[in-house]
């Protein structure tokens, strides 16, 4: 399976913040690549596809660029609904593989 | 609207089988994949398969083939996991997720709210 990593697995922010996260795949992954937010007891929300592309209904706050095996979320203006778990994804290859996750806290 | 929404949770023992379901509303169910993932805080999200429901056609994550079973019912749009024997390492949360793809995007864009799934003696 491919693999994911994420760093850093946690981080402390307050509101207003700009918030970057990174996630590293090996190997290559092109920009198939997804992010997700999930909150405590709810089911992962998509926020980005294709390593760029904002799903209908995220604010534009959230963005996300990279391309290849390395890729960054940065949430730019961070609100207090957005303290969160947030995953990348593989989708380059089946099986579609998850990164460990990174808390904002 | 879009909904997938799961059967509620379950306690079961070592060796005793199991289904879970997932009903979906809102779309036109034999034209998306729906796939399972699972969750623990040991191993995170793990895709564990997928189902067309069109035709049944299901793919399997290599480290869980042989371990369960995914179905569909197109009759009532409903999604199944299902397990002939389940072991304590089973426990876990288990979402269904419609998958999307196109030219150069696959997406998991609605989930199931879970359904947490617990073994034990």
């Amino acid at each position: 399976d491919k693999q994911m990593t994420q760093s850093p697995s946690s981080l402390s922010a307050s509101v207003g913040d700009k918030v970057t996260i990174t996630c590293r795949a090996s190997p290559y992954t092109d920009v198939h690549l997804c992010w997700y937010q999930q909150k405590p007891g709810k089911a992962p929300r998509l926020l980005i596809y294709r390593a760029s592309t904002l799903q209908t209904g995220v604010p534009s706050r959230f963005s996300g660029s990279g391309s290849g095996t390395d890729f960054t979320l940065t949430i730019s203006g961070l609100q207090p609904e957005d303290f969160a778990t947030y995953y990348c994804q593989q989708t380059f290859v089946t099986p579609p593989t998850f990164g460990p996750g990174t808390k904002v806290e | 609207e879009v909904q997938l929404v799961q059967s509620g949770a379950e306690v079961k023992k070592p060796g005793e089988s199991l289904k879970i379901s997932c009903e979906t509303f809102g779309y036109s169910f034999t034209k998306y994949w729906i796939a399972w993932v699972r969750q623990t805080p040991e191993k995170g999200l793990e895709w564990m398969g997928i189902i067309w429901p069109g035709n049944s056609e299901t793919k399997y994550s290599p480290s869980l083939e042989g371990q369960v079973t995914i179905s569909a019912d197109k009759s009532t749009n409903t999604a199944y996991l299902q397990w002939s024997s389940l072991k304590a390492s089973d426990s876990a949360m288990y979402y269904c997720t419609r998958h999307e793809d196109g030219l150069g995007w696959s997406i998991f864009d609605y989930w199931g709210q879970g359904t947490l799934v617990s073994v034990s003696s």
